[in-house]
C-alpha cells in the first residue's frame, strides 16, 4: 500500500451525468496530481496542486473540474464528458522540496463514458 | 520547451539478453530524472532516479547532459522485468512531473 486511495475503481456513466473521483493521500505530501492515462495517448497530466492551490491546468476541457479543500483529498469533478474521455485517471501525491520528490501514485480510476 | 521522448513503444528481448530502453530529455536546466515502472495490474511506480545512482532490480540508468539522454540498461533481462517503463522528469519547485510515452519491454523465455 502506497498510501494513495482512489474511488471508485470503476465507474461507468452515461455522458450526461455528473460523477466525482476521490484521491486521498495521508503520506503528509504538499502536491497532488491527477493523469490520464489512455490506450493510445502517453502519460497525460492534467493538473497540479500545490498546498492547495491549483498550478496547473494543462488544457483540459471545463468538463474535469478539480478540487482540492485540503492537502490530502483531491477530487475531479466530471459533467457532460464524451466518449472520448474513457480513460484510467490517476491520481499522484508527492513532495515539491526537498531531497525526495517521488511521486506515489494510486492505483487508478477506470472510467467509461457511454 | 520541457519534454521527455522514449521512441520505442515496443521492446522485445529473449531472457538474458542486455536490455536498453532509451529515453531524451529537454529542459533548460539541472534536470532531475526518474524511470517509473508499471507491471500488470498494479500501479505505477518509481524504479530509480539519477540522483541516486543506484542499481534497483539490476537497472541502471546514467544521466548524460551532453546527450541529453537517461537511458536504463540492464545487462541481463529476466521474464519478470516485462512491463511498462515510463522515463519522467520534474520541473524544479513544482511538483510537475513529465513523462514519456512509455516503452512496453516484453521478455520472452
Amino acid at each position: 500500500e502506497t498510501g494513495v486511495t482512489q474511488t471508485p475503481r470503476h465507474l461507468v456513466m452515461g455522458m450526461t451525468n455528473k460523477k466525482s473521483l476521490k484521491c486521498e493521500q495521508h503520506l503528509g505530501h504538499n502536491a497532488m496530481y491527477w493523469y490520464k492515462q489512455s490506450a493510445k495517448k502517453p502519460l497525460e497530466l492534467m493538473f497540479v496542486y500545490n498546498f492547495k492551490e491549483q498550478t496547473e491546468n494543462n488544457s483540459v476541457p471545463s468538463r474535469f473540474s478539480p478540487e482540492c479543500p485540503n492537502s490530502s483529498h483531491l477530487f475531479l469533478h466530471l459533467h457532460t464528458l464524451q466518449p472520448e474521455d474513457s480513460a484510467l485517471y490517476l491520481c499522484a501525491s508527492s513532495h515539491t522540496r526537498g531531497t525526495n520528490t517521488e511521486a506515489f501514485f494510486g492505483q487508478g480510476t477506470r472510467l467509461t463514458v457511454v | 520547451a520541457q519534454r521527455v521522448t522514449q521512441p520505442e513503444k515496443l521492446l522485445s528481448v529473449f531472457k538474458g539478453a542486455p536490455v536498453e530502453l532509451k529515453c531524451n530529455y529537454s529542459y533548460s536546466g539541472s534536470p532531475e530524472l526518474f524511470w517509473y515502472v508499471q507491471y500488470s495490474r498494479q500501479r505505477l511506480q518509481l524504479l530509480l532516479r539519477h540522483i541516486s545512482r543506484e542499481s534497483i532490480k539490476g537497472f541502471t540508468a546514467d544521466l548524460n547532459k551532453g546527450e541529453t539522454s537517461f537511458h536504463l540498461k540492464k545487462p541481463f533481462a529476466q521474464e519478470e522485468d516485462s512491463a511498462m517503463y515510463y522515463c519522467a522528469l520534474i520541473v524544479s519547485n513544482t511538483g510537475k512531473l513529465i513523462f514519456g510515452q512509455g516503452t512496453t519491454l516484453q521478455v520472452k523465455p
